[in-house]
C-alpha cells in the first residue's frame, strides 16, 4: 500500500536556524513527490515537484531532495514568515490519485 | 496569476441534505481532483476527473458522492444526504498535465448539524 510519513510532527526554529524536515515514501512505482505549504484555513500551495533519485529543486531558502526512500526539504536560515505546516505527497505510476503525509508544523520564532 | 476558485467558502447544512460544491479550475487546465481535509488530520484523495469521466476514485467516494463537469469551466461536487462525518474541508485542485503540479483551491469548510 502507498504511503507517506512525515517527520518530525512539529518543529521549532529560532529565526536563521537552518533545519531538515523528513518525508518517508512507499509507493509502487514513483511518478512524483510533492511538496506543498500549507497555512491555517487555506489550501495546500506548491513548492516543488521531484520526480528522481538524486534530484535536487531550490526556491529562496528552501531546498528538496529526493532518494529512493525518502525526500528532505532544507529551511535555510528560516524567518518567522516561514511558519507553516508542510506536506509531502506522492503519486505512483499509472495511478490519479495523490497520497499525503500528514505534515510537519513548522513555528519560526524572531 | 491564474488560481482555483472555489464557493462557497463556508457551508452550513442539516444532516440529510444534498449539498453541491463548486470549483472554477484554471482554464487550460485537463485534470481536475476533490479532497478532503477533516480538522487536524491529513488531506485525503476523494476523486480525479478527466476527459470527462472519473479517472480514480477512493474508498471515500461512495455512492453517496458525485462529480460533475456540466459546462467548459465548472466542476462540482455533489454529497447527497450528508452525514456528520461529512464536515471537513473540501479542496478542489486541477493539473494541466498528468506529470505537472495541482494547484489548489482555498476551500470549502462544510459543517454538517
Amino acid at each position: 500500500e502507498d504511503q507517506v510519513t512525515q517527520s518530525p510532527e512539529a518543529l521549532r526554529l529560532q529565526e536563521g536556524e537552518s533545519s531538515s524536515l523528513n518525508c518517508s515514501y512507499t509507493v509502487s512505482g514513483l511518478r512524483g513527490l510533492f511538496w506543498y505549504r500549507q497555512d491555517p484555513g487555506k489550501g495546500p500551495e506548491f513548492l516543488f515537484t521531484l520526480y528522481s533519485a538524486g534530484e535536487e529543486k531550490e526556491k529562496e531558502r528552501l531546498k528538496a531532495t529526493l532518494t529512493k526512500k525518502e525526500s528532505f526539504l532544507h529551511i535555510t536560515a528560516p524567518k518567522p514568515e516561514d511558519s507553516a505546516t508542510y506536506l509531502c505527497a506522492v503519486q505512483a505510476r499509472g495511478g490519479f490519485k495523490t497520497i499525503f503525509g500528514a505534515g510537519t508544523r513548522l513555528f519560526v520564532k524572531a | 496569476e491564474p488560481e482555483v476558485t472555489q464557493t462557497p467558502s463556508h457551508q452550513v447544512t442539516q444532516m440529510g441534505q444534498e449539498v453541491i460544491l463548486r470549483c472554477v479550475p484554471i482554464s487550460n487546465h485537463l485534470y481536475f481532483y476533490w479532497y478532503r481535509q477533516i480538522l487536524g488530520q491529513k488531506v485525503e484523495f476523494l476523486v480525479s476527473f478527466y476527459n470527462n469521466e472519473i479517472s480514480e476514485k477512493s474508498e471515500i467516494f461512495d455512492d453517496q458522492f458525485s462529480v460533475e463537469r456540466p459546462d467548459g469551466s465548472n466542476f462540482t461536487l455533489k454529497i447527497r444526504s450528508t452525514k456528520l462525518e461529512d464536515s471537513a474541508m473540501y479542496f478542489c485542485a486541477s493539473m494541466g498535465g498528468a506529470n505537472t503540479e495541482a494547484f489548489f483551491g482555498q476551500g470549502t469548510r462544510l459543517t454538517v448539524v
